[in-house]
C-alpha cells in the first residue's frame, strides 16, 4: 500500500478563494482524522471520520471550514472563503480502529 | 478531559547524550500509547508503541514504558545521534472515543 495519500503537498492561494484539500486513506483503515500543524498552537485535530461518518468536528475553527468522506477511499477539506491566518500544514491520518495512525505528508497552505 | 502533556522544548544535546523527554496523561480507562517522530517537512511517523500497563515499546534504541501507576510514557535513548534532531510527539488512543489526542511536541536538537 502506498500510504496515506494527500494532495496537493503546497497550495498558495489569495485571500477569500476556496481551497480543496484531498486525501486517500489507506485501503482497509475505517478511520479518518483531518489534523492542522502551525507554529503557535502544534498540532490540533479538526474532524474525524468513523466508517465514513463524522464523528466528532468540534476541532473545526469555524463556519468557514468543512470536510466530508464521500466513500471510504476519499476525504475533503474545504475551506471558504480562506483567510491568512488559515496558513499551516494540514495532515490527514488515517487507522483501522484501536490502534496507532498513520499520517500522510501533509499539505502545505500559504493563504496570502 | 483527555490530554497528553509533554516537557516543553527545545531539548539541545551533545552527540551521544542521554535523552529522556517526558510524558504523562490524563484519560479515562487505560488506552494504548504511542511516540510519533517528524522529521523537517515531513509528516509524522510512528516511533514506538505500548498497549497495555508495563509494555515496553521500543525502536531505533528509543524506549519507552506504559506506567499506569504515574500514567506515563517517558521517552528514552541511551546515546542520541545528529540523525535524532526531529520533533517528537507523545499520544494515545482512546477505544471509547475512537480518538487520537496528541501532546504539543518536543523538538530535539542534537549538536555533533
Amino acid at each position: 500500500d502506498a500510504g496515506v495519500i494527500q494532495s496537493p503537498r503546497h497550495e498558495v492561494t489569495e485571500m477569500g478563494q476556496e481551497v480543496t484539500l484531498r486525501c486517500k486513506p489507506i485501503s482497509g483503515h475505517n478511520s479518518l482524522f483531518w489534523y492542522r500543524q502551525t507554529m503557535m498552537r502544534g498540532l490540533e485535530l479538526l474532524i474525524y471520520f468513523n466508517n465514513n461518518v463524522p464523528i466528532d468536528d468540534s476541532g473545526m475553527p469555524e463556519d468557514r471550514f468543512s470536510a466530508k468522506m464521500p466513500n471510504a477511499s476519499f476525504s475533503t477539506l474545504k475551506i471558504q472563503p480562506s483567510e491568512p491566518r488559515d496558513s499551516a500544514v494540514y495532515f490527514c491520518a488515517s487507522n483501522p480502529g484501536h490502534t496507532e495512525a498513520f499520517f500522510g505528508q501533509g499539505t502545505r497552505l500559504t493563504v496570502v | 478531559g483527555d490530554s497528553v502533556t509533554q516537557m516543553e522544548g527545545p531539548v539541545t544535546l551533545s552527540e551521544e547524550a542521554f535523552l529522556t523527554i517526558n510524558c504523562t496523561y490524563t484519560a479515562t480507562g487505560y488506552p494504548s500509547l504511542f511516540w510519533y517522530v517528524q522529521y523537517p517537512g515531513e509528516g509524522l511517523q510512528l516511533l514506538l508503541k505500548a498497549t497495555k500497563a508495563d509494555d515496553k515499546g521500543s525502536n531505533k534504541g528509543f524506549e519507552a514504558t506504559y506506567r499506569k501507576e504515574t500514567t506515563s510514557f517517558h521517552l528514552e535513548k541511551g546515546s542520541v545521534q545528529v540523525s535524532d534532531s526531529a520533533v517528537y510527539f507523545c499520544a494515545f488512543w482512546m477505544d471509547s472515543s475512537y480518538k487520537l489526542i496528541f501532546g504539543s511536541g518536543t523538538r530535539l536538537l542534537v549538536r555533533p
